[in-house]
């Protein structure tokens, strides 16, 4: 079992709908948890993070934790064409340990 | 202010030969990591290291590759006898004491 799961995707949305991206982790001790995106080509660059159970909204972002589930998620309302690219989910352990990534979800928006 | 730099941004070696990759973290991170994209991939973590503790290292794929920290800041991760495998996107990235973390523009590691 990997670490960090996601789906591959590609996700593809329609302009000015949600996005909901999941992932899934392995270790229960998992405290810290990030969402970065990555363009084609580029380095992943910071989303959000989320370090509590429940909903964290940032604009049209929100991420979504649920430790007993091992599950977190992000959800990007009234997505856009420049939101297409991959999106990495990030889960570090406790004790400030690694910081382990998924393998990404390409999400698609279409105009 | 300055982000985290790596050189070269490019990379073409031959197979066989030792290669150096540099990253200079962001000013006062303690944390400094190595992590590799092949074409398509997600990010390989490869190694971390944080503040004077000793590095995890349990990412290396091999023993032809190894990384140290001078003086708690520039990294450089060193790759011996290299292979075709070992192409791939090299990314460091640094950050405060689990707090998220910044990247470099990464190395792109063509083996010959």
């Amino acid at each position: 079992q990997k670490e960090v799961e996601q789906n591959s995707g590609p996700l593809s949305v329609p302009e000015g709908a949600i996005a909901s991206l999941n992932c899934t982790y392995s270790d229960r001790g998992s405290q810290s948890f990030f969402w970065y995106r990555q363009y084609s080509g580029k380095s992943p660059e910071l989303i959000m993070f989320i370090y509590s159970n429940g909903d964290k909204e940032d604009g049209r972002f929100t991420a979504q934790l649920n430790k007993a589930s091992q599950y977190v998620s992000l959800l990007i309302r009234d997505s856009q064409p420049s939101d297409s690219a991959t999106y990495l989910c990030a889960v570090k352990g406790d004790q400030g340990g690694k910081l382990i990534f998924g393998q990404g979800t390409e999400l698609s928006v279409k105009p | 202010g300055a982000g985290v730099s790596q050189s070269p941004s490019n990379k073409v070696t031959e197979k066989g030969k030792d290669v150096e990759l540099r990253c200079d973290p962001i000013s006062g991170h303690t944390a400094l990591y190595w992590y590799r994209q092949s074409l398509g991939q997600g990010l390989e973590f490869l190694i971390y290291f944080q503040g004077n503790s000793a590095p995890d290292k349990s990412g290396l794929p091999s023993d032809r590759f190894s990384a140290e920290r001078t003086g708690g800041s520039v990294s450089t991760l060193t790759i011996q006898r290299t292979q075709q495998e070992d192409s791939a996107v090299y990314l460091c990235a640094s950050s405060q004491y689990n707090s998220p973390l910044h990247f470099g523009n990464g190395t792109r590691l063509t083996v010959t």
